[in-house]
């Protein structure tokens, strides 16, 4: 079974800084990889998804992620935060082939200072 | 309205008391979802609908009882809960089971049971 370790519970950063939320998986099959945001009191929204072809991915709001499979890792990033990025991050899993089933992270609370 | 819509977005319930949340997708997706988020655990699958037929039952106790009449709605009954079953339940929906489908999240029903 597919499984997701976000390996920083927290994240403050100041505004304008760069920030990098970790992300790594566990699986021996290919998957699918998500990064969803959750803003206060608001459902999931995704940000940006890996299905296939070039590594780097783009999404909304200036975000980036990369997925490295030698690593199994697929960690987001974005150049310059904003107030407005302070939120509740998700990174997933969901295998190719298989159990139908989107797996989720622990989350990563970023919370931007001004 | 549009995307996904849940109600009531609070609830505080007794243990023997008998509710239900109600989803309802104006998307014309084909999938619907029930996710429990408990503070410091990653998003939990409950179940599973696709063309209002249940594919995925996560191995969830019998007082949660979810219903699925058409593919634009999806309830979860709730009888005899424990306190321990207060959290946020989230309702999503995606066109279809296919693992690259992005699932498109409402907001969510607080729910505390005493």
């Amino acid at each position: 079974a597919q499984s997701v370790t976000q390996l920083d519970s927290q994240v403050p950063v100041f505004e304008e800084a760069p920030v990098e939320l970790r992300c790594n998986y566990s699986s021996s099959v290919s998957v699918y990889l998500f990064w969803y945001v959750q803003y206060p009191n608001q459902g999931l929204q995704l940000l940006l998804k890996y299905l296939s072809g070039s590594t780097l991915v783009k999404g909304i709001n200036g975000f980036e992620a990369e997925f490295n499979k030698s690593q199994t890792s697929f960690h987001l990033r974005k150049p310059s935060v904003h107030i407005s990025d302070t939120a509740e991050y998700f990174c997933a899993v969901h295998l190719v082939q298989g159990a139908q089933k989107l797996v989720f992270g622990q989350g990563t609370r970023l919370t931007i200072n001004p | 309205e549009t995307g996904v819509t849940q109600t009531p977005r609070h609830l505080v319930m007794g243990m023997t008391n008998k509710k239900s949340l109600k989803c309802e997708q104006h998307l014309g997706h084909n999938a619907m979802y029930w996710y429990k988020q408990s503070a410091k655990k990653p998003l939990e699958l409950m179940f599973v609908y696709s063309l209002e037929e249940r594919v995925e039952n996560n191995s969830v106790p019998s007082r949660f009882s979810p219903e699925c009449p058409n593919s634009s709605h999806l309830f979860l009954h709730l009888h005899t809960l424990q306190p321990e079953d207060s959290a946020l339940y989230l309702c999503a929906s995606s066109i279809g089971l296919a693992g690259r489908e992005t699932q498109y999240f409402g907001p969510g029903t607080r729910l505390l049971v005493l």
